[in-house]
């Protein structure tokens, strides 16, 4: 069985800091990751997804992760915060189909 | 374009009592799903449909029941509530090629009391 673990539930920032929210994933095969980012009283939003190939994907409102093979490893990053990033952010592994494993998600609180 | 819509946005009910949550996409995808979000948990996956006419079991459904008759529409229906299906209910939708980003709707907040 597959899945993801977000070790931090809460990750603090000052604005213009960089950020990182960890995620590991277990799976077999190859993997299939996400991100996506959760404002509040909305439903989830995607940010971006690994597949194969470069190991740093780029993806919305300036967001990218670092996939880590042999540390099965996924973790988001933006060079400069902004307190508009403040939100809870989900990683997820796919499965057959478009199955979707969450973890358990890591609220961002980025300060001024 | 409206995307996901679900409806309606909040619900108290008491135990016992059975309902329907709509949901509808208007992006011809073909596939279709419900999941639950429980503080610390994530989001859980109920049902899911990959067309019209194809439903089938995710990781936590029981309690609840799906049909798909078209494409467009994907209902929950919660045949006799429990306190431990209050949660928050999200219904996502993508094209069936193997994972495609997912879109969300906003969610129906339910409390079963």
């Amino acid at each position: 069985a597959q899945s993801v673990a977000q070790p931090e539930d809460q990750v603090n920032v000052a604005e213009g800091n960089p950020l990182t929210v960890k995620c590991t994933y277990s799976v077999s095969g190859n993997p299939y990751l996400f991100w996506y980012v959760q404002y509040p009283n909305r439903g989830l939003q995607f940010l971006l997804k690994y597949i194969t190939g470069d190991n740093l994907v780029k993806g919305s409102y300036g967001f990218e992760a670092e996939f880590n093979k042999s540390q099965t490893s996924f973790h988001l990053k933006k060079p400069s915060a902004l307190v508009s990033d403040s939100a809870l952010y989900f990683c997820a592994v796919g499965g057959a189909g478009n199955m979707l494993t969450f973890g358990g998600g890591t609220r961002l609180m980025v300060k001024p | 374009n409206a995307g996901v819509t679900q409806t309606p946005k909040f619900q108290v009910l008491k135990t016992g009592q059975s309902m329907t949550l709509q949901c509808a996409q208007d992006m011809n995808h073909e596939y279709m799903s419900w999941y639950r979000q429980d503080p610390g948990m994530g989001l859980r996956l109920i049902h899911y449909s990959v067309g019209a006419g194809i439903t089938d079991q995710g990781e936590v459904p029981n309690g609840y029941n799906v049909s798909r008759s078209t494409t467009e529409d994907f209902p929950l229906r919660l045949l006799s509530a429990a306190p431990s299906q209050t949660s928050v209910y999200f219904c996502a939708s993508s094209y069936t090629n193997d994972n495609q980003p997912q879109h969300f709707g906003d969610g129906t907040r339910l409390s079963i009391l």
